[in-house]
C-alpha cells in the first residue's frame, strides 16, 4: 500500500519556469520532510512542516517555498528553477512524537531543467 | 555539527556471500540513534536497521546486523547471506535527539551512500 505518494515522478520545466512538486501520505504524520538529492549525493534536507509550523534550513536557497494545507498534502515550490536545481526531490514523513522514529519515504520526484 | 563518512562509493560482491559497509560519523553528542537506509534502483527509501546509541547490544533484523562502535563512532552494516534483492544504494544516517521531549522533527545526517551489487 502507497504510504507516501509524490506526483509526478518526472518532471521536466524550463530554466526559470515555475515549477511544483507535490507529496501526499496516507499516514497521518505530524511531520513532513523535503529532501534535495543530486545524482550520487546524500539527501539534503531543505525544510519540514511539524503540523503548521514551517522549518527552513539555513542554508536552503530563498527560490525553494513549501505549503502544508493539510496535514496529507505538503508542496515543494520552486520559483525560478535554475540548472543547479536538477536534482530527484525527495519527500518523507514521521510521526514527530517517537524517539529515534523511522521516516518513511516517498519515491521521489527527478526534477529535469532545460 | 554532525557529519557522516561512508568511505566505500561502491561495492560489488557474488549472491549468497556477506558484505559489510563501512561508516564513522563525528558528533559530540551523547543522546543519538543511527540508522541504515537502503534506496533500491528506482524506489523509495527504506528503513534497514537503526541503533540507539544507549544500547550496547548490537541491532539485528534477519540477515542484517550492525556493529556499533561507540568509542570509535563507528557504525557498520553487515549483510549476510545477500540476495540480489539487496542491490540498492546504502545511506548510514546520524539522528540527534532532543534534550527533553520528543515533540517535532528528529533531523537525518546522511553519509555520502555506498552503492552496493549482488551478483549471481
Amino acid at each position: 500500500d502507497a504510504m507516501v505518494i509524490q506526483n509526478p515522478r518526472y518532471q521536466v520545466t524550463q530554466f526559470g519556469k515555475p515549477v511544483t512538486l507535490s507529496c501526499s501520505q496516507t499516514l497521518n504524520h505530524n511531520v513532513m520532510y523535503w529532501y534535495q538529492q543530486k545524482s550520487s549525493q546524500a539527501p539534503k534536507l531543505l525544510f519540514h512542516y511539524y503540523d503548521k509550523d514551517f522549518n527552513n534550513e539555513a542554508d536552503t536557497p530563498d527560490n525553494f517555498q513549501s505549503r502544508r494545507p493539510n496535514t496529507s498534502f505538503c508542496f515543494l515550490d520552486i520559483r525560478s528553477p535554475g540548472l543547479g536545481d536538477a536534482a530527484m526531490y525527495l519527500c518523507a514523513t514521521s510521526r514527530g512524537d517517537h524517539r529515534g522514529e523511522t521516516q518513511y519515504f516517498g519515491p521521489g520526484t527527478r526534477l529535469l531543467v532545460l | 555539527a554532525q557529519t557522516v563518512t561512508q568511505s566505500q562509493p561502491e561495492m560489488s560482491v557474488q549472491e549468497a556471500e556477506t558484505v559489510t559497509l563501512s561508516c564513522t560519523y563525528d558528533t559530540s553528542e551523547s543522546n543519538y540513534y543511527l540508522f541504515w537506509y537502503k534506496q533500491p534502483p528506482s524506489r523509495q527509501m527504506i528503513l534497514v536497521i537503526r541503533q540507539e546509541a544507549y544500547k550496547q547490544q548490537n541491532a539485528t533484523e534477519n540477515r542484517f546486523s550492525v556493529n556499533f562502535q561507540k568509542a570509535a563512532k563507528s557504525f557498520s552494516l553487515k549483510i549476510s547471506d545477500s540476495q540480489l534483492g539487496d542491490t540498492a544504494m546504502y545511506f548510514c544516517a546520524f539522528m540527534k535527539l532532543p534534550s527533553s521531549v520528543i515533540q517535532g522533527a528528529q533531523k537525518l545526517v546522511f553519509g555520502q551512500g555506498t552503492r552496493l551489487t549482488i551478483n549471481p
